[in-house]
């Protein structure tokens, strides 16, 4: 079955550590984005990734960082400096902006700091 | 950043009724998506519209794509329970076309059996 992946579902970490979200695809996808859902609020664009080893930032990167070295993979790491950082975490593909804009979404990571 | 602004914000109807939720931009898109979300889960693609004045549906749901291409509705007929969850509208802009979409903040939908 193709699909993303994103691992694990519910996600604790403590104030001042950093932790790091999976998203893998078997889609064969050019693109990758990550987005940020708070409640009521629509979703917001952290990072995303049109190539290997190639990523610009989204809207709220700043807390965040991402590596794409992989074409399956583009995996998150929420820093000690995002001051925020509860919330739910979606990571989508697209095939390539060329070929239409329509995003593929994961089932989501919901990250608690506690 | 970029808004769209997608009304109404919440919804609660009956079963069976018709439904109708709409987003507009103040910038010119050349897509236009709509998607569903359930509780604890990623967006589902619903209809993807790509042209001005398109008219696309998928079994009971029709989405429009507005000429100005500024603006899009969404339409849910004979609403059933499971109809019940978030529905976003998403746009990308016209030029400088890097696949990223702009959100709207949602319409939750809950249906009354």
């Amino acid at each position: 079955d193709g699909g993303i992946t994103q691992s694990p579902k519910y996600l604790f970490r403590k104030e001042g550590q950093n932790v790091t979200l999976s998203c893998e695809q078997n889609l064969n996808h050019d693109a990758m984005y990550w987005y940020r859902q708070d409640p009521g609020q629509g979703l917001r664009l952290i990072y995303y990734s049109q190539i290997v080893n190639d990523f610009q930032k989204g809207d709220i990167a700043e807390g965040y960082s991402v590596s794409r070295e992989k074409k399956e993979s583009f995996p998150l790491t929420v820093t000690s400096a995002q001051k925020n950082p509860t919330a739910f975490y979606l990571c989508a593909s697209n095939r390539g902006s060329y070929l239409g804009n329509e995003q593929f979404f994961g089932p989501g990571t919901r990250l608690t700091v506690l | 950043g970029q808004q769209l602004n997608q009304s109404p914000q919440s919804m609660f109807i009956q079963e069976g009724e018709d439904v109708s939720m709409n987003c507009t931009s103040s910038s010119i898109f050349n897509t236009w998506l709509w998607y569903k979300q359930d509780p604890g889960e990623g967006p589902v693609l619903l209809i993807a519209l790509y042209k001005a004045g398109e008219l696309t549906s998928n079994g009971r749901l029709t989405a429009q794509f507005g000429i100005t291409r500024k603006d899009s509705f969404l339409n849910i007929s004979a609403s059933i329970p499971s109809d019940v969850g978030i529905y976003f509208c998403a746009g990308s802009f016209l030029s400088g076309n890097t696949g990223k979409l702009i959100f709207g903040q949602g319409t939750t939908l809950q249906v009354k059996p």
